[in-house]
């Protein structure tokens, strides 16, 4: 079965530097969810969409912003980058017409910033 | 804001044995609870979910329990195997307008020796 697909699998950026991360979720599924997980910490909510809108934002620093298009990937545009910014960063996706709580991750990005 | 917490932070058991993993969550709205193994450097995997509408669910190897009046939930894994030494997170959501984010635990290191 189709997976989650996200790129670049690996990223590396200097300091101030933007990047932009890219989910294509499931086929038909409707909802994207970014996800943050630093070295031996769980995954942190940043923000997701259902349906090209904003759908819930969590701790998403200002120096990011996404968006949905129409074809339902979703793109994590990364500015000002700082060293903490290093994590790995996973999108999982969802339907909201089958079941909506049900997330699958994908491979992940992993961002790295000297 | 939904508050997960999970124990133990690392766990080693023999093959062959069982393995228990607990969490407890703040917001009594929350009405999903999933478990995701996540083994290094690869994405969170989900393994068995549960809704608050039932009390136990089991897949094979793999049981969850849940207590809706005192908060909590278990992941039980039976007849452990090497391969199911990864870390394990549980998390809770819940079914609001604004989507389905997940809070995830801090995880627990499961290791199965032979």
């Amino acid at each position: 079965a189709a997976g989650v697909i996200q790129s670049p699998r690996h990223l590396i950026k200097e300091k101030r530097e933007t990047a932009t991360l890219k989910c294509y979720p499931i086929p038909r599924h409707d909802t994207v969810y970014w996800y943050q997980q630093g070295p031996g910490q769980d995954p942190q909510f940043l923000i997701s969409f259902y349906e090209k809108m904003q759908s819930d934002k969590g701790s998403i620093p200002d120096r990011f912003s996404a968006q949905q298009f129409s074809d339902y990937h979703s793109e994590l545009n990364m500015s000002s980058l700082e060293l903490g910014d290093s994590a790995l960063y996973f999108c999982a996706s969802s339907s909201r017409t089958t079941l909506p709580d049900t997330q699958y991750f994908g491979p992940g990005t992993r961002l790295t910033v000297l | 804001g939904e508050n997960v917490e999970q124990h133990p932070s690392t766990l080693s058991v023999q093959e062959g044995d069982s393995a228990v993993i607990k969490c407890t969550y703040s917001d009594s709205a929350s009405n999903y609870f999933p478990w995701y193994k996540q083994e290094l450097g690869k994405r969170p995997q989900l393994i068995i979910d549960i809704r608050s509408n039932v009390g136990e669910k089991k897949d094979q190897r793999i049981a969850v329990t849940l207590n809706k009046t005192a908060k909590h939930f278990s992941l039980h894994i039976t007849e452990t195997q090497p391969e199911d030494s990864a870390v394990y997170f549980c998390a809770a959501s819940f079914n609001s307008n604004s989507g389905y984010a997940l809070n995830f635990g801090k995880g627990t290191s499961l290791l199965v020796t032979p």
